[in-house]
């Protein structure tokens, strides 16, 4: 099956430095989805980019979908402790099924 | 704002033992999904749900699931003898439609250990 490759695995960061983490496909997807997963939770929806090239922000993030629509980067701007969790890309072509990476945990240090 | 719920949170079973799992998908909603994650893992798709019928599943999927609408609010998923490999959290979503634009919206999860 498709496989979604998410770089960093882990991330340990100050308060108030830019993060950015990426994902890489074999294959295309059609929509990049970014999540974001504290303890406990279900993943919650962060930015859905939906035309390659696209550049789409949210507060503090950033995501682009990547031209060749087998990429995906998510920066995040002045990291702030809340900003800690699992963070997992994830891709959708048919609209039925999402491929998920396997995620960037980000810690950050107040 | 209009969110998924799970029940049980936490769930504890015996191995061999059938569990049922709840979802309550939001409202206006018509696709229904199941994923789950083993503890360290990448949520993992389980199956979709359409109009009564599932639409798709992936491999994990096996004749030990099956997958039910009950009634007009809840979704459930139903592992009929589990094993230990079982034990996960298990998401359920829920969509509008399947168009550009209409995203899964994820439960909190029920987490199953499977003794």
């Amino acid at each position: 099956g498709q496989q979604l490759n998410q770089s960093p695995q882990s991330m340990f960061i100050q308060e108030g430095e830019d993060v950015s983490m990426n994902c890489t496909s074999s294959s295309i997807f059609n929509t990049w989805l970014w999540y974001k997963q504290e303890p406990g939770e279900g993943p919650v929806l962060l930015i859905a980019l939906y035309k390659a090239g696209e550049l789409t922000s949210n507060g503090r993030l950033t995501a682009q979908f990547g031209i060749t629509r087998k990429d995906s980067f998510l920066n995040i701007s002045a990291s702030i402790p809340s900003d800690v969790g699992i963070y997992f890309c994830a891709g959708d072509n048919a609209g039925n099924m999402l491929t998920f990476g396997g995620g960037t945990r980000l810690m950050v240090k107040p | 704002e209009p969110e998924v719920t799970q029940t049980p949170s936490h769930q504890v079973t015996q191995m061999g033992q059938e569990v049922i799992l709840r979802c309550v998908p939001i409202s206006n909603h018509l696709y229904f999904y199941w994923y789950r994650q083993i503890l360290g893992q990448k949520v993992e798709f389980l199956v979709s749900f359409y109009n009564n019928e599932i639409s798709e599943k992936s491999e994990i999927f096996d004749d030990q699931f099956s997958v039910e609408r009950p009634d007009g609010s809840n979704f459930t998923l139903k592992i009929r003898s589990t094993k230990l490999e079982d034990s996960a959290m298990y998401f359920c979503a829920s969509s509008k439609g399947q168009r550009r634009g209409e995203t899964q919206y994820f439960g909190p999860g029920t987490r199953l250990l499977v003794l």
